[in-house]
C-alpha cells in the first residue's frame, strides 16, 4: 500500500469550510483515495473516496490533484459535530486490508 | 452504524481469563473484520473473513482467535487474556472482501488487569 502523510491535527471555526490534506506521493495508478472519520470513540464511518477526478457527496468533497499525489477533503460548512479524527487511506478497490494511520484531529470551535 | 452490532460494549477481565465478543450483521454483507485501537493510534486489523466458512489472519493476529458462525456472525477469543489486549475492538463488515466501503459497529472496550 501507498502511504500517506496528514497533519497531526487542525482547528476550523464552526461554519467554516474545513480543509483537510494528504499527502500519497506514491500512490500507484490504480490504487484509490478513501476517507473515514473516527467521532470520539464510535466506530469509523465512511466518508468518500475517489480515483482522480474530484468527488462530492452529501458528506464531503474531494479534491485531488492531477498527478495525484496529494488530495483534500473538504467539509464545507463545518459544524461540532464534525470534531473528529479523519483518515486518509490510499488502496486499491478489490486490495489489500484497510491501514489506519493515526489520521488528522479536527476540532470544530465555536 | 445500526447494521453491525457488538457485545458486549465494555468488560473486565482477569490476566488469565477467557472470554468472546460477538458480532453481528443484518445487512447480509459477505464479509467481516475484527480490529483493535489502542489509545492515540489507528486501527489494526486482527482477523477477517471474506465470506462464509472462511477466515484469515491480518496484521496482529496473536492471541486471538476466531470464528464465522453463519453469514450474520463474526465472534472474537481471546483464550487467556493479557494487559496488552487492552484495548478497543471493533468489528466491521463490507458487501465483498475488501470493497471500498466498511460499515464499522460502535466497538467493545475491553480491560485485563
Amino acid at each position: 500500500d501507498a502511504k500517506t502523510t496528514q497533519p497531526t491535527s487542525m482547528d476550523c471555526a464552526e461554519g467554516r469550510a474545513a480543509n483537510l490534506p494528504c499527502n500519497h506521493s506514491t500512490i500507484s495508478g490504480n490504487e484509490y483515495v478513501y476517507w473515514y472519520r473516527q467521532i470520539h470513540s464510535q466506530g469509523p464511518q465512511y466518508i468518500i473516496h475517489g480515483l482522480k477526478n474530484n468527488e462530492t457527496n452529501e458528506m464531503a468533497s474531494l479534491i485531488i490533484t492531477e498527478d495525484r499525489k496529494s488530495s483534500t477533503l473538504i467539509l464545507p460548512h463545518a459544524t461540532l459535530r464534525d470534531t473528529a479524527v479523519y483518515y486518509c487511506i490510499v488502496r486499491v478497490f478489490y486490495g489489500q486490508n484497510f491501514v489506519f494511520g493515526p489520521g488528522t484531529r479536527l476540532s470544530v470551535l465555536p | 452504524n445500526a447494521g453491525v452490532t457488538q457485545t458486549p460494549k465494555f468488560q473486565v477481565l482477569k490476566t488469565g481469563q477467557s472470554m468472546t465478543l460477538q458480532c453481528a450483521q443484518d445487512m447480509n454483507h459477505n464479509s467481516m473484520y475484527w480490529y483493535r485501537q489502542d489509545p492515540g493510534m489507528g486501527l489494526r486489523l486482527i482477523y477477517y473473513s471474506a465470506s462464509e466458512g472462511t477466515t484469515d489472519k491480518g496484521e496482529v493476529p496473536n492471541g486471538y482467535n476466531v470464528s464465522r458462525l453463519n453469514k450474520r456472525e463474526f465472534s472474537l477469543r481471546l483464550e487467556s487474556a493479557a494487559p496488552s489486549q487492552t484495548s478497543v475492538y471493533f468489528c466491521a463488515e463490507s458487501r465483498e472482501i475488501n470493497t471500498g466501503e466498511l460499515f464499522f459497529g460502535e466497538g467493545s472496550r475491553l480491560t485485563v488487569l
